[in-house]
């Protein structure tokens, strides 16, 4: 069965722009949550979705928003684009009652 | 507050012998710990995984030990492999649908 699918893959955005990644989980999952990997931060919380309702939320300012579609699809925005917010972002999914994720590959956002 | 530490950033090892990386977590409410590996534009893996009621779980090369009283866990890749290069993730959560929190990785380098 297919993965978790992210697009796009690479991304170049200017400081002040905003950007949309999409993610389109496992079939079957319910469950999107998305992470920023930069260096030395390791994996870092963004949000979790679940039937369209966002679950959980980290530790991001509020330009960093998502949704979650009637399908599970699920984008991710982020406004006001600051060169700090270059990173991978990645998105995972997961069956119900299941702990682990399932990740994609990510979008490597790099702004300038 | 990093819940989650991976306090070596890297480690080196050479192919044949034990890789031995550990991980250490603050958050008593934890009951679930897992580790995912990573390789370059790729989304992380998941490898193995253990519940707060075990003490071990074994899967092929690697081992996981979950020391609860120390709040600390270990990954044992035996024997390491050439393709065991990359970075680990030590992860853990509190419940089944709760977010995952996932430490800063280890970054390991096979040695031939």
């Amino acid at each position: 069965k297919a993965g978790v699918t992210q697009t796009p893959r690479y991304l170049i955005k200017t400081r002040g722009q905003q950007v949309t990644l999409s993610c389109s989980p496992i079939s079957g999952h319910r469950s999107v949550s998305w992470y920023q990997q930069t260096p030395g931060q390791g994996l870092q919380f963004l949000f979790e979705y679940f039937s369209e309702t966002q679950r959980n939320k980290g530790n991001f300012p509020g330009r960093f928003s998502g949704r979650q579609f009637s399908n599970s699809r699920s984008e991710m925005n982020v406004s006001t684009l600051e060169l700090g917010d270059s990173a991978l972002y990645l998105c995972a999914s997961r069956g119900q009652g299941a702990y682990g994720y399932t990740f994609g590959s990510g979008t490597r956002l790099t702004v300038v | 507050d990093q819940q989650v530490k991976q306090n070596s950033p890297s480690l080196s090892v050479q192919e044949g012998r034990i890789s031995i990386l550990n991980c250490d977590y603050t958050n008593s409410m934890f009951d679930y710990f897992l580790w995912y590996k990573k390789y370059p534009a790729e989304g992380p893996t998941f490898l193995i995984s253990i519940s707060s009621i075990k003490d071990k779980n074994e899967d092929g090369r690697f081992t996981v030990f979950l020391n609860k009283s120390a709040k600390h866990l270990s990954l044992h890749i035996v024997p390491s492999q050439p393709g065991d290069s990359a970075v680990y993730f030590c992860a853990a959560t509190e419940r089944r649908d709760d977010k995952i929190i996932f430490g800063k990785g280890t970054r390991l380098h096979i040695l031939p």
